[in-house]
Formats: C-alpha cells, sequence, structure tokens
C-alpha cells in the first residue's frame, strides 16, 4: 500500500539558507501534518492543511512557512536557518476524520544546520 | 485534547507479554484513545486506536478500562523490533472544525525489549 513520501530524506544547509521539505500524501487523503522533532524530543506539531486551507497552526516559527497544493501534497519552507532548526521533520496524512480512521506518518526528513 | 499519563521507561523479556498502562483520567466521551509507537530515527507508526470496546488488530490488543479513565496496549509477544517509544494520545472526534485534528505527542513509554 502507498505510504506517506518525504523528500528528501536528508538535507544539510548552512545556517541564513533555505530549505524546502515535501510531503506525498497517502491518495484520497485530504488532510497533512507537519511535525517538528529535535534530539531527545517528542514530536511537536507545527501546522495542518485540510483541502489545501491552512487549518491549525502550532509552534511553527515566523520563519517557517507552509502550503498544501492541488494535487494535496504539501511543501515546508523554512528561511533564515537557525542550528536549532536541526530535526527530525515528520509529515503525516489522514482523512478529515482522522479521529477515527488513523493517521499516517512518513519516514521524515533529517535537516541538518551546520 | 484531554492529558495522558504513561510511565516513562519499561523493559520486557523477548517471547513475553506486555502491558503498557496510560490514564487519562479527564477523558470526554467523544475522545478517541490512541496507540502510536516510533522506532528509533523512523516516524511514528500507527497501532491501534478504540473508544469504548477493546480492540484487536494484527499488531496489538487494546484493553480499554470500563470508565475509560484508562487503558492497556497490550503486546502479546515482544520481540526485538517492538523496542520503541509508545505514545497513548487523546483525540477528540468533535474538536476544532473540519480538518482540525492534529495527534499531540506527550511524553510516552520507552519500551525495551531483553533478548
Amino acid at each position: 500500500a502507498a505510504g506517506v513520501i518525504q523528500s528528501p530524506r536528508h538535507l544539510i544547509k548552512e545556517k541564513r539558507e533555505t530549505a524546502t521539505l515535501k510531503c506525498y500524501p497517502i491518495p484520497r487523503h485530504d488532510t497533512v501534518y507537519w511535525y517538528q522533532q529535535g534530539p531527545g524530543q517528542d514530536p511537536q506539531f507545527l501546522i495542518s492543511f485540510y483541502e489545501k486551507m491552512q487549518s491549525d497552526k502550532g509552534s511553527i516559527p515566523d520563519r517557517f512557512s507552509a502550503q498544501q497544493f492541488s494535487d494535496y501534497h504539501s511543501e515546508l519552507n523554512m528561511s533564515s536557518l537557525e542550528l536549532g532548526d536541526s530535526a527530525l521533520y515528520f509529515c503525516a496524512s489522514s482523512s478529515a476524520q482522522g479521529a477515527r480512521y488513523g493517521y499516517t506518518f512518513g519516514s521524515g526528513t533529517r535537516l541538518t544546520v551546520v | 485534547d484531554a492529558k495522558t499519563t504513561q510511565p516513562n521507561s519499561m523493559e520486557s523479556n523477548e517471547e513475553e507479554p506486555v502491558h503498557l498502562p496510560c490514564n487519562h483520567s479527564t477523558i470526554s466521551g467523544t475522545d478517541y484513545i490512541h496507540w502510536y509507537r516510533q522506532l528509533p530515527s523512523q516516524g511514528p507508526e500507527y497501532v491501534i486506536h478504540g473508544l469504548t470496546s477493546n480492540v484487536n488488530n494484527r499488531m496489538a490488543s487494546l484493553a480499554i478500562a470500563e470508565d475509560r479513565k484508562s487503558s492497556t496496549l497490550i503486546l502479546h509477544r515482544a520481540t526485538l523490533r517492538d523496542a520503541a517509544v509508545y505514545y497513548c494520545i487523546l483525540r477528540d472526534e468533535l474538536d476544532s472544525g473540519a480538518g482540525s485534528y492534529q495527534l499531540t505527542f506527550g511524553k510516552g513509554t520507552k519500551l525495551s525489549v531483553i533478548p
């Protein structure tokens, strides 16, 4: 079965550079969620999109933005990167009834800022 | 979403059953109980979820207390591949509005499996 696809798997950037992470949800899933997981931390919710509209916002820095496109894939854009942005970034998808049917996570993008 | 409490860590011997507890005394009537696990350097993985009745799937069983203030994830025979952090998460199906259904991760239980 198709899973949530994230690209790239690994990314190394320098401070103050920009990065774009991509997420391709499971077919027919209309909701995408982005999470950030720092070293030794639990996943923290950043932002979500439902039917291409932002639906909820968590602890996402102003330097980050995201959008969901017409094919439901989503991109997380990160600018003015800081060392503290080094983390695993996960994307998850669900149908709008995620509470009832569960969520599927991608394998993540490991971002290293040097 | 209501909060959950789990032990920080647990150990199990390989091939033995594991019971992972979760307390959620402030659970509401519309909260689903979700369990996810995260293996090292991987994304969280769905394990099981339920509302009121006990649930079984190929990965695990979920036993929900009659008052729903606690639940237990049961791995029937632990293997080394089950070593992971297990998260118990409450998710209100009626929360916030269309699409606003993110999972909020708290502190899970780190399960170690001893060969």
